[in-house]
């Protein structure tokens, strides 16, 4: 069974950094590439970041692109997202997604997801 | 970059059928497979239809995916309405470094 377990949310003041972590089990976590998606409260899904199964290449939505950096450790079957400079903005719940498979990332099972928020 | 667009809302009874539709502003929407989620209150989004019109294993076959490009959008719909189908469900489709959910659409069965 596909399990994902993100974490590393919490409150954070507007220019911090916070480091999430999302474990994966229950597939060949080297064999799939993985998705941060995030949903602010009471709003839709917007796709955050991508990483490919080896970690060699990286997408990112424009609202995160030179703040966010999507990263894998694939020895400890984890994915990791660094928010730098953060905003009242990025306030969201954060979702690791598993990709469908190696060659198309979309997202297939979710995770229950962390929550950030960005507050004074 | 490209949008997707949903009705923000669609109401039905049940056993009804009932189609939500996914408008590609730019670029055609057969290039780029799309996906649909469910999210019910409070809990992560699930995974209805992949690849155009593909249900994973467990999705009953109530729920079907299709797509039209004379109006570049996807159609999901959903036969026999039950009220446990009442939830939000979104769009998704992706180009070579960006992916896209449409802003959702809740289904109220009633």
């Amino acid at each position: 069974e596909v399990q994902l377990l993100e974490s590393g949310g919490g409150l954070v003041q507007p220019g911090g950094s916070l480091r999430l972590s999302c474990a994966a089990s229950g597939f060949i976590f080297s064999s799939y590439g993985m998705n941060w998606v995030r949903q602010a409260p009471g709003k839709g899904l917007e796709w955050v970041s991508v990483i490919t199964a080896s970690g060699g290449t990286t997408y990112y939505a424009d609202s995160v692109k030179g703040r966010f950096t999507v990263s894998r450790d694939n020895s400890k079957n984890t994915l990791y997202l660094q928010m730098n400079s953060l905003r009242a903005e990025d306030t969201a719940l954060y979702y690791c997604a598993k990709g469908l498979r190696n060659s198309l990332a979309v997202p297939d099972y979710w995770g229950q997801g962390t929550l950030v928020t960005v507050s004074s | 970059n490209f949008m997707l667009t949903q009705p923000h809302s669609v109401s039905e009874s049940p056993g009804k059928t009932v189609t939500i539709s996914c408008t590609r502003s730019s670029g055609s929407i057969a290039s780029n497979f799309v996906q649909w989620y469910q999210q019910r209150p409070g809990s992560s989004p699930t995974t209805v239809i992949y690849e155009d019109n593909q249900r994973p294993s467990g999705v009953p076959d109530r729920f079907s995916g299709s797509i039209d490009s004379s109006s570049n959008s996807a159609s999901l719909t959903i036969s026999g309405l039950k009220t446990e189908d009442e939830a939000d469900y979104y769009c998704h489709s992706y180009d070579s470094s960006n992916q896209v959910f449409g802003g959702g659409t809740k289904l109220t069965v009633l």
